[in-house]
């Protein structure tokens, strides 16, 4: 079984340019959470969302920020018109269910904005 | 506002050391506190715990809750090398999907 799985693994972006990462939870799992961990700082929530639906957005910035994870096809993070402070690592996990509380990480995707 | 806090920030040890990392936390409704290892990647799940006073154990690590004074500790006994990691301490609530992390202890 795989674990969870997240592309690109590292993403170079210009300032202006577009983000987007990709996360496939494991097998079996429809819940889907993102986090991000700046440099030196805990990991902080961002999205939490079930098949076509966000559950939780309180940890996303208002603007340029999206999350979607469609019926088929992976959770996707969308940035929009990065800036320098953007950079950072980005973790997708997953669970089962709510009744199962352990979140399983993927390796991240770490975003550098030059 | 949910908050974890972790101490030591970090700690150097010799191999065959013991040592115990803490975790003290304030949330609303807690449901779960969690302890996760991170190496150059993924944190890597270690421990859920739900209730005070259980010690969960696996081979080397164990963990225990304290519900009433809101802190967890995570012991590892006979260190290696390959414990060198940030070991990282998250809380849930209930009704709330989300985890709140502390910043980590780097061992």
């Amino acid at each position: 079984n795989a674990g969870v799985m997240q592309n690109p693994r590292h993403l170079v972006r210009r300032r202006g340019q577009e983000a987007r990462l990709r996360c496939s939870p494991m097998k079996g799992h429809s819940h889907v959470y993102w986090y991000r961990q700046l440099p030196e700082e805990g990991l902080k929530f961002m999205v939490y969302l079930q098949k076509e639906n966000i559950i939780d957005e309180s940890g996303m910035p208002k603007e340029r920020f999206s999350a979607e994870f469609p019926k088929e096809g992976p959770s996707i993070l969308r940035i929009q018109q990065v800036v320098r402070g953007d950079s950072a690592a980005y973790f997708c996990a997953s669970s089962p269910s709510q009744e199962a509380y352990e979140q399983y990480f993927g390796p991240g995707t770490r975003l550098t904005v030059t | 506002e949910d908050k974890v806090v972790q101490s030591p920030l970090s700690l150097v040890v010799h191999e065959g050391d013991t040592v115990t990392l803490n975790c003290s936390y304030e949330v609303t409704n807690f449901r779960s506190l969690l302890w996760y290892k991170q190496e150059k990647k993924a944190p890597t799940f270690l421990f859920m715990l739900t209730s005070s006073g259980i010690e969960k154990k696996s081979g080397r690590l164990s963990s225990i809750l304290d519900k009433k004074e809101l802190f967890s500790i995570l012991n590892i006994t006979a260190t290696q090398t390959g414990d060198s990691a940030v070991y990282l301490c998250a809380v849930e609530n209930f009704g709330n999907e989300k985890l709140t992390f502390g910043t980590g202890t780097r061992l």
